[in-house]
This record gives structure tokens, sequence and C-alpha cells, in this order.
């Protein structure tokens, strides 16, 4: 049982190139979800999902696509890197009882670095 | 929408002691609150939680008290050791109860 797996674990961009973080998870969870870590800000909402085919934004979207075709599996897409989006992401995900989102279970995270 | 406020943002102990942090939010909606510690190098792992009808709950060295009226929370950490070195952070749930508003974290170190 791994939990949830995050790659790669670090990752350095150059402005404007694209990359996708990947973020699987083996539990059979309904609940998706990617945060930002920053310094002084703790972790912010990028984007998160209830179930396969369902997507919807967080408190920091922007510069970000997601897609939920499986159950298991919530890549991040980065468009067009810029160094705002320098910053430790976390893959997390939960399962849904009842409609109430409770124990989230993280990924290791990932380090990136735009220049 | 939620906003969630954490003191200190860092706090050292000597092994032995206790430490305490302490959480406010703002929306009075907000039924459950967990506290989440990241080690180093980690993803951030459960350690206790409380919902918004019980005003304390305890695990061994770890509690939580919630104070609905004042609209904050905090944690309790006794008999601190060195492998409690790490950031803490709390949350609350946010409009719809699906998603969590993080504070910005507390980083302990407890010294030998």
């Amino acid at each position: 049982n791994a939990g949830v797996t995050q790659t790669p674990k670090f990752q350095v961009l150059k402005t404007g190139q694209s990359m996708t973080l990947q973020c699987a998870q083996d539990m059979n969870h309904e609940y998706m979800s990617w945060y930002r870590q920053d310094p002084g800000m703790g972790l912010r909402l990028i984007h998160y999902s209830v179930g396969a085919g369902i997507t919807d934004q967080g408190e920091v979207p922007n510069g970000y696509n997601v897609s939920r075709s499986t159950t298991e599996d919530f890549p991040l897409r980065l468009l067009s890197a810029a160094p705002s989006q320098t910053s430790v992401y976390f893959c997390a995900s939960s399962s849904l009882q009842g409609g109430t989102n409770e124990k989230l279970f993280f990924g290791s995270g990932t380090q990136l670095s735009v220049l | 929408g939620e906003n969630v406020e954490q003191h200190p943002s860092t706090l050292s102990v000597q092994e032995g002691d206790s430490a305490v942090i302490k959480c406010t939010y703002s929306d009075s909606a907000s039924n459950y609150f967990p506290w989440y510690k990241q080690e180093l190098g980690k993803g951030s792992q459960l350690i206790i939680d409380i919902r918004s009808n019980v005003g304390e709950k305890k695990d061994q060295r770890i509690a939580v008290t919630l104070n609905k009226t004042a609209k904050h929370f905090s944690l309790h950490i006794t008999e601190t050791q060195p492998e409690d070195s790490a950031v803490y952070f709390c949350a609350a749930t946010d409009n719809y109860g699906q998603n969590f508003v993080f504070g910005p974290g507390t980083r302990l170190s407890v010294l030998p």
C-alpha cells in the first residue's frame, strides 16, 4: 500500500517551460487535491477533485490546470512556468465519507524552482 | 471566506517541557479542525482533530482544545521529545465543508 505517490521530487524549469506533476493514490479515495507551500503562508489549495471527471478551482488556481480521468490519478500541469510558481507542491487525497472531508493523506512533495 | 491565523511561527522548548500552539479562525460555520505534522522532506500527517461539538480531545501526549465562542483552538504537546521537532499546521473547513484552509505553520524545535 503506497498511499499517495508524487513525482518528481525535484524539478528545475526555465521561465515559459511546461511540465506535469504526477500524483497517484491507491486508496480508492474520491477526493484529491493540490496545494502549494510557501514560507510563512502555509498550504494553499490550487485545485481539487471530488471524483473522476470532476475538478474545481481552489484559492490559487491561476497558471495551473488539472484533470481527473481516473480515480487514482490527478496530474497538475504548469502550462508556462513563471518564477512566482517556485514552491513546494503537495498532493493530498481523502475519502469523502457521507460527503464530509476529514483525514487528508499527503504525498511527500515536489520542490519546483522556476528560473 | 475562512481565514486561519496561527501563533507562534517558531517555538523552541526544552525536552520534557510542554508546547502550545494557538490558531484562530474567522468562519463560525467551520465545524472540523485538524492538526497536521510535517517532518523535514515529508508530506504532512494528521496527528489529531476535533469537531465543533467537542471542547477537548486527547491522544496520549497530544491534546487539542476548542473554544467556539472565541473561534480559537489550540494544540498542546506535553513531555516533548526530540522527535516532536517538526512544522505543525492547523486547519479549518471552508464555507462548504469540503476543503481546508490551513494556518501558516509553526516550526517547533525540541532541544535535548
